[in-house]
């Protein structure tokens, strides 16, 4: 029940094109559902974060789609670009935060 | 501020030595956590600290130990390495007692155990 489970590991989207990653959890009390983005030799770090009373926030390029019935969330990137290829993590937290296992972005210019 | 460091970058140890990973941070979080990433695996947590003098088990706790002595550093030791802690060791930190808390990582200490 503490599983968050990330789809894809890898992913390879045109520079331009929108980029999709997906997470799901079974955990109902789950509060706060965060993404972060890492580069190669990089720590994680926060890019966006939801809460499960709204379905939708957007951030520039990036917006974070909550489907509280079905939990599951999902990133979006609109105009994936070159600067966007990094790993991503979604994360869900009760009392403390649990990670997904990581998707890996590359855009291709 | 230099926000959370990690020392050393890298390091290659042979079975059954020990050492330790040193993480700061210059932010007066109260938080703090040890992480260990595998390939697809994700962040899987080792230890935690919610306080100066405290510290709490993860998820993969065994074969480390940790300390927090001051509030800005908190250790990571490996008492009798093993190939199996071959990883990348990232600490974080956070503000306060929230999980909702955004965490701030280290850029990591890459560890190679023969």
């Amino acid at each position: 029940q503490q599983q968050v489970k990330q789809s894809p590991q890898s992913l390879i989207v045109q520079k331009g094109g929108i980029s999709i990653i997906n997470c799901a959890y079974e955990n109902t009390a789950f509060d706060y559902f965060p993404w972060y983005q890492q580069f190669p030799g990089k720590g994680p770090a926060l890019l966006i974060a939801i809460r499960p009373d709204v379905s939708e926030k957007k951030e520039g390029r990036f917006t974070i789609s909550f489907n509280k019935s079905a939990k599951q969330f999902s990133l979006h990137i609109m105009d994936s670009q070159p600067g966007d290829s990094a790993t991503y993590f979604c994360a869900a937290s009760y009392h403390q935060l649990i990670w997904g296992a990581g998707t890996k972005l590359i855009i291709k210019p | 501020n230099a926000g959370v460091t990690q020392t050393p970058k890298f390091r290659v140890l042979k079975t059954g030595q020990s050492m330790t990973l040193l993480c700061a941070q210059d932010m007066n979080h109260e938080y703090m956590y040890w992480y260990r990433q595998d390939p697809g695996m994700g962040l899987r947590l080792i230890h935690y600290s919610v306080g100066e003098g405290t510290t709490a088990k993860g998820e993969v706790p065994d074969g480390y130990n940790v300390s927090r002595l001051k509030k800005q550093n908190f250790l990571l030791g490996l008492e009798s390495a093993a190939p199996s802690q071959t990883s990348v060791y990232f600490c974080a930190s956070s503000p306060g007692q929230s999980p909702q808390e955004t965490q701030y990582f280290g850029p990591g200490t890459r560890l190679l155990v023969l």
